[in-house]
């Protein structure tokens, strides 16, 4: 299957700070990518849609302002939380999925501790 | 009404026996449905896509999709203590669309 990687696998950070986040589909081109967001016994919540070349299409609730996103190739796309806080302190994972396919394949995640 | 429910867990089974694992959908237009299994602290993995009426099998896992009744299931034959995990049922309405989760269940198979 294709493989999707994300880094940093884990990152803690002050509050207040901003930290980025990759996801890169290593052999295949990812025409779409989505980023979710997962907090401890619950299921995976989509925050946003992205799309090669184009602004990213958010969930409602998430705020664009925090989370930025940007799919600049193929095979990157990033999310940046601004600001973060405590709250923010969740399992963010990316997921690829290349042209017509409906297979998304997924990162292995992105733990964020915010303290 | 969640637009994907699944039976609610955990569910245990014993080493060797059959797990059901039962999802159902709100949303008549979807098209592609998929089961994830998903261990503790890790991203989902994929087990299972499945697209039209019917059964699909691979290897110990066969996946069962019902339109009309907007239902999927998936069950794992000899079920070992590595199945272990929360399974996640995801719908797309098209093939590049979202997807939408279940909550997920809870899946304990005992030696």
């Amino acid at each position: 299957g294709a493989v999707v990687s994300q880094h940093p696998s884990w990152v803690i950070c002050k509050s207040g700070t901003s930290v980025k986040i990759e996801c890169r589909s290593l052999d295949f081109q990812a025409t779409t990518m989505f980023w979710y967001r997962q907090f401890p016994k619950q299921s995976l919540m989509l925050m946003a849609t992205s799309n090669e070349g184009s602004k990213a299409t958010y969930e409602q609730g998430v705020e664009k302002d925090k989370f930025l996103i940007n799919h600049a190739s193929l095979t990157l796309s990033t999310l940046t939380v601004t600001s973060a806080h405590p709250e923010d302190s969740s399992f963010y994972i990316c997921s690829a999925s290349g042209g017509a396919s409906a297979l998304e394949y997924f990162g292995p995640g992105t733990r964020l501790t915010v303290t | 009404q969640k637009e994907v429910e699944q039976n609610s867990g955990p569910l245990s089974v014993p080493e060797g026996a059959i797990a059901s694992l039962n999802c159902t959908y709100s949303d008549r237009g979807s098209q592609s449905f998929f089961w994830y299994r998903q261990y503790s602290g890790k991203s989902p993995e994929l087990i299972m896509s499945i697209y039209s009426n019917g059964d699909k099998e691979d290897g110990r896992f066969t996946a069962q999709l019902n339109k009309a009744s907007q239902y999927v299931s998936l069950l794992i034959r000899d079920s070992q203590p590595s199945d272990s995990a929360t399974y996640l049922c995801a719908v797309k309405d098209t093939n590049a669309g979202k997807s939408t989760f279940g909550d997920g269940t809870t899946l304990t198979v005992k030696p």
